[in-house]
């Protein structure tokens, strides 16, 4: 079985801060992770995944994330934050054949 | 060109009635995915098909069956459509083959279906 919980439905950043999401998961195999963003009315989109490499992944749009094993993690970084990454962020987990399990979202606001 | 089309972006329709979502990727993947997206934004996998055959039928209500006609497409079918279907509805596909997961899935812009 696998699951992702991601901690804080919402935050709320300013401009220029650090931007932290968090990610946690659950799998009984070894897991791939991921990060998607969606824009208001638009699918997801890829940002970054981990495939069992490099345990810091960078993304895109200067977003990265580390997995770190003994603490079941994966969480979402960027130094500092735009006013267009306010968005909805979901994490995911694969292991096996099964199809990615999203986490519930969380939705990043950048005040000016 | 998109990669992953999905018709119509909107649909309204009354209880009870039948419709079609379609999905089409140019992509060269096999494996493509229907979720369906709820008014708190939860995404959950309804179905996945590999190059034609079902792979994934989660616990999804019968009234809905999915219809791969050749890898690149994969429609979405309802019957008797309630209220709680109400949702929005993404088409995703990806090269995942070998069962191992590790490969991210690319997303249609999604389809938003309102049941009145």
């Amino acid at each position: 079985a696998q699951s992702v919980t991601q901690l804080g439905s919402h935050v709320s950043v300013s401009e220029g801060a650090l931007v932290l999401l968090r990610c946690n998961y659950s799998s009984s195999v070894p897991p791939y992770l991921f990060w998607y963003v969606q824009y208001p009315n638009q699918g997801l989109q890829l940002l970054l995944k981990y495939t069992s490499a490099a345990t810091l992944v960078k993304g895109i749009n200067g977003f990265e994330a580390e997995f770190k094993k003994s603490e079941t993690s994966f969480h979402l970084t960027k130094p500092s934050a735009h006013m267009s990454d306010a968005a909805e962020y979901f994490c995911a987990v694969s292991a096996g054949r099964r199809a990615l399990t999203f986490g519930s979202g969380t939705r990043l606001q950048v005040q000016p | 060109d998109t990669a992953v089309s999905q018709t119509p972006k909107y649909l309204v329709t009354q209880m009870g009635n039948d419709k079609s979502i379609k999905c089409e990727q140019n992509l060269g993947h096999d494996t493509m995915y229907w979720y369906k997206q709820d008014s708190k934004k939860f995404l959950k996998i309804m179905f996945s098909y590999n190059n034609k055959e079902l792979i994934i039928n989660e616990t999804v209500p019968n009234r809905f069956s999915p219809k791969s006609p050749d890898k690149a497409h994969l429609n979405l079918h309802i019957n008797s459509l309630e209220l709680g279907d109400s949702a929005v509805y993404f088409c995703a596909s990806s090269q995942e083959r070998t069962g191992r997961g590790n490969t991210e899935a690319f997303f249609g812009q999604g389809t938003r279906l309102t049941v009145v």
